[in-house]
């Protein structure tokens, strides 16, 4: 089955312009949560999302939204990019009743501001 | 608050040897889920295997074992027969589920070279 599938891998951005980044889930899994990750902060939650409701959010200004629509797709906006957002932003998909393996990951999108 | 230790930055094992990855936990819930996940250089994080807090067994899965010490909070990956390709990151994480909401945090990795 085709897994998770992030678009797009790379991405150059200005500083101050606002980009979406895309998450397409395992086909029936309804849990997609996003991740950043920087050589700084390693690997540190976003949000997560289940049946197009945010459930969870982690510790990030408010420029960082998200929605899911009701296909299960994702997606992340970051608005007002500083040069602090350079980072891969990982996306995981997991279905709702499983706790253990089901969490699957994408290739990351990989965003460089300038 | 739950927290993760990955207290080796960096490791390397000589090829065909085994070699083992640290990984320490932190969380005050009954029920959470353990897992290890490699990162190669392209980015993607790869599932490698999951232990679960109720299962008796540790975790195998193929030359991967996972070394599950429930007291000490322990859960160290073993990896046998070192390959080169074994060569990445390799990330400790924990998922916490609840029926409001399902979180995994990682901890800050390992690199671990494979030296032929």
């Amino acid at each position: 089955k085709a897994g998770v599938t992030q678009t797009p891998r790379y991405l150059i951005k200005t500083r101050g312009q606002q980009v979406t980044l895309s998450c397409s889930p395992i086909s029936g899994h309804r849990s997609v949560s996003w991740y950043q990750q920087t050589p700084g902060q390693g690997l540190q939650f976003l949000f997560e999302y289940f049946s197009e409701t945010q459930r969870n959010k982690g510790n990030f200004p408010g420029r960082f939204s998200g929605r899911q629509f009701s296909n299960s797709r994702s997606e992340m906006n970051v608005s007002t990019l500083e040069l602090g957002d350079s980072a891969l932003y990982l996306c995981a998909s997991s279905l709702e009743r499983s706790q253990g393996w089901g969490y699957t990951f994408g290739s990351g999108t990989r965003l460089t501001v300038v | 608050a739950q927290k993760i230790t990955q207290t080796q930055p960096g490791m390397f094992v000589q090829e065909k040897e085994a070699v083992t990855l640290d990984c320490t936990y932190d969380t005050s819930d009954q029920s959470y889920g353990l897992f290890w996940y490699k990162q190669p250089s392209s980015g993607e994080m790869i599932f490698l295997i999951y232990q679960g807090s109720y299962d008796e067994q540790n975790a195998t899965e193929g030359r991967y074992s996972l070394n599950f010490q429930k007291a000490r909070k322990s859960a160290n990956l073993v990896i046998s027969a070192s390959q080169l390709g074994d060569s990445a990151m390799y990330f400790c994480a924990m998922r916490e589920k609840t029926t409001s909401y399902d979180k995994v945090i990682f901890g800050p990795g390992t690199s671990l070279s494979v030296i032929p």
